[in-house]
């Protein structure tokens, strides 16, 4: 069974600029989320989709962080413009249904670094 | 809202040394709890979970009881490897399988 995949692995930006990450799920996973890792902390929840639909959103700075699902598979994170503070990885995981217990599998995510 | 706190590394030790990394948790519902783990260079992935109260998640030798009465799911194990050394994340999740994760134990074992 294929993991998650995300791409690029690393990214260098200067701030001010834009970055876009991709991420593809599990096939067949319903539930698709985006996490904002910075050094020596724990994943934060940026967004949860399930389906093509916003579960939630709460935790996205939407005044510079976008991210879609139009066909309810693959997904895209973006940010307009950049800070210095979103240096971090963004993770991408992916579950098979919406749940108490489900299973989260992560991809290796997207190094960003902003100078 | 709900939140997680683990204790902070890192931790270093020997290889066959007995590990315990504390988690706590707060929540205002029933959360379900899980172990996730980050091997140098790899996705983080599921340890164990466990998901009500008095259950015992275990898993390549490590094992956590879900303690509602100290609201802690501790990991454990006996005997660690060289093999064991990555970054342990506490995790809960609630009803809308908001997953809320702790920020992390760095272990090393030395051979």
């Amino acid at each position: 069974e294929a993991g998650v995949a995300q791409s690029p692995r690393y990214k260098i930006i200067e701030k001010r600029q834009s970055v876009a990450f991709w991420c593809n799920p599990i096939s067949g996973h319903a539930t698709l989320y985006w996490y904002q890792q910075i050094l020596g902390q724990g994943p934060k929840l940026l967004i949860q989709f399930q389906n093509n639909g916003v579960v939630d959103d709460s935790q996205l700075p939407k005044d510079r962080f976008s991210a879609e699902r139009l066909k309810g598979v693959d997904s895209t994170l973006k940010i307009q413009p950049a800070k210095l503070e979103d240096s971090a990885v963004y993770l991408c995981a992916s579950s098979a249904r919406q749940g108490l217990n489900e299973k989260l599998f992560f991809g290796s995510g997207t190094q960003l670094s902003v100078l | 809202g709900n939140s997680v706190t683990q204790m902070e590394g890192p931790v270093t030790l020997s290889e066959e040394a007995f590990l315990t990394i504390n988690c706590t948790y707060t929540a205002t519902g029933y959360p379900s709890l899980f172990w996730y783990v980050q091997y140098p260079g790899e996705g983080l992935q599921l340890l164990l979970k466990a998901t009500k109260a008095d259950d015992k998640g275990s898993n390549k030798g490590f094992e956590a009881t879900y303690r509602k009465e100290t609201t802690s799911f501790h990991l454990e194990k006996g005997s660690v490897q060289v093999s064991d050394s990555a970054v342990y994340f506490c995790a809960l999740s609630d009803l809308d399988n908001d997953m809320r994760f702790g920020a992390g134990t760095r272990l090393t074992v030395k051979p």
